[in-house]
């Protein structure tokens, strides 16, 4: 297992185009999360999964965002009529829920450049 | 409003002298303290933690002190090393993390 991973790592795309991200996290882990980080600034939570049941959503997680953990693996976050304020760094992470779960591991992240 | 705080962007240390980061938070509910680095073009990787029954936590050249009556927490890394330069960041809550901007620390050979 060689930790979190993300595809793609880079996308650019003009605006008013739907893009989808995907997000394989550590294989045991039941906990996925995804964060935005724009320059100069930390990591900010979009939302999270436990196993296949999304928990929480942040309300940064506009109605042209939708995320899915369909089978508890992997997971998908589509981001319709992209805005050049969506252009961000895509961080998705994961953890195993119980003792030590707040210690969340990255992936590399998808850098999103709308035009 | 900022519920976790780094007020310094940038740090500059000389290599073998020791590095201390800090960051303040608002929320006296926060239970769990994290640091993170990160390089560019990279994720975030995990560094320490702390919860917040204790005070101290050491592993190796980091180490990570909770003040819980002043809000802070800061990171010490002795001896900074250049590989050492990167941007930290301080994390606080449970689910989700709640992260602050960042310092940029970089250690001079």
């Amino acid at each position: 297992d060689t930790g979190v991973s993300q595809d793609p790592r880079h996308k650019i795309t003009k605006r008013g185009q739907n893009v989808t991200f995907r997000c394989d996290p550590i294989s045991e882990h039941n906990r996925l999360y995804w964060y935005r980080q724009t320059l100069g600034q930390g990591p900010e939570f979009l939302t999270y999964f436990q196993n296949e049941a999304q928990l929480e959503k942040s309300r940064l997680l506009s109605d042209r965002f939708s995320a899915e953990r369909p089978k508890g693996s992997f997971s998908t976050l589509e981001i319709q009529r992209t805005e050049q304020g969506d252009s961000a760094m895509y961080l998705c992470a994961s953890s195993l829920a119980g003792l030590g779960d707040n210690e969340q591991f990255f992936g590399p992240g998808t850098r999103l450049t709308v035009l | 409003d900022q519920q976790v705080k780094q007020n310094s962007p940038s740090l500059s240390v000389q290599e073998g002298r020791i590095s201390i980061l800090n960051c303040d938070y608002t929320n006296s509910m926060f239970d769990y303290f994290l640091w993170y680095k990160k390089y560019p073009a990279e994720g975030p990787t995990f560094l320490i933690s702390i919860s917040s029954i204790k005070d101290k936590n050491e592993d190796g050249r980091f180490t990570v002190f909770l003040n819980k009556s002043a809000k802070h927490l800061s990171l010490h890394i002795v001896p900074s090393q250049p590989g050492d330069s990167a941007v930290y960041f301080c994390a606080v809550g449970n689910t989700p993390l709640v992260f602050g901007k960042g310092t940029r620390l970089s250690v001079i050979a």
